[in-house]
């Protein structure tokens, strides 16, 4: 079957850096999105991975290692609004999207 | 395994015609589903909230009499695209709320349809 894992809650500090991994085995792959979402706002893209390696874009960077089925989303310098559940989803040989379960990302002062 | 499914994964229309997408919850009751739209590495911009049982809550700018949603069991809600044209052509989202004390009102998500309209 497929499956995306991603863990379902993390805590960091305002100012530091956290890493949130997901792990994917899908039937096929034509890429790896991670969304951001507020409770009672639809999804935020942040950005799309389809080749190895890291994307930067600003505060947030997502890597992607298509041999190890790994992703991960790094954000830095953390605010308090970066207070949000972070989706990550897999689309698959049939460009359907498969979606992990989201990891809720608290930030603490 | 998905716990939110949708139906068709793909459908070609053509222009003029009506086309209705399946948005089912697999193991549990959702009173409330949303519908997206989502362009290519863009946000997913939410169409409409599907109530369960009452008329669905849509989004300025969406037009009801086009993307006609019906929400009648807690298990599955329908979006229907009337009249399609091209430009309707895109992928459509659905999610639902697990509203049981366990869940904690997680929100599922769909595989996602794509619609091309010919």
């Amino acid at each position: 079957g497929q499956n995306i894992d991603q863990p379902t809650e993390m805590t960091a500090t305002e100012g530091a850096i956290v890493q949130i991994n997901c792990t994917y085995q899908t039937s096929g792959f034509n890429g790896l999105f991670w969304y951001q979402q507020h409770a009672g706002e639809a999804p935020t893209f942040l950005s799309y991975n389809v080749l190895d390696g890291l994307e930067e874009k600003g505060r947030f960077s997502s890597f992607l290692s298509r041999s190890k089925g790994y992703s991960y989303l790094l954000l830095k310098e953390l605010q308090m609004k970066d207070s949000a559940s972070y989706l990550c989803a897999v689309m698959d040989s049939n460009y359907q999207l498969i979606w992990g379960a989201g990891t809720k990302l608290i930030i603490k002062p | 395994g998905a716990v939110v499914s949708q139906h068709p994964s793909w459908v070609i229309c053509k222009s003029g015609t009506s086309v209705k997408i399946e948005c089912r919850s697999l193991d549990f009751q959702a009173t409330t589903m949303f519908w997206y739209r989502q362009f290519p590495k863009q946000s997913l911009m939410l169409m409409a909230t599907s109530n369960e049982g009452s008329k669905a809550t849509y989004e300025q700018g969406v037009e009801k009499d086009k993307f006609l949603i019906n929400h009648a069991s807690l298990t599955l809600s329908t979006l229907t695209v009337t009249s399609a044209h091209p430009e309707d052509s895109s992928f459509y989202i659905c999610s639902a709320r697990d509203i049981t004390a366990d869940s904690g009102n997680t929100i599922y998500f769909g595989e996602g349809s794509w619609l091309t309209v010919v």
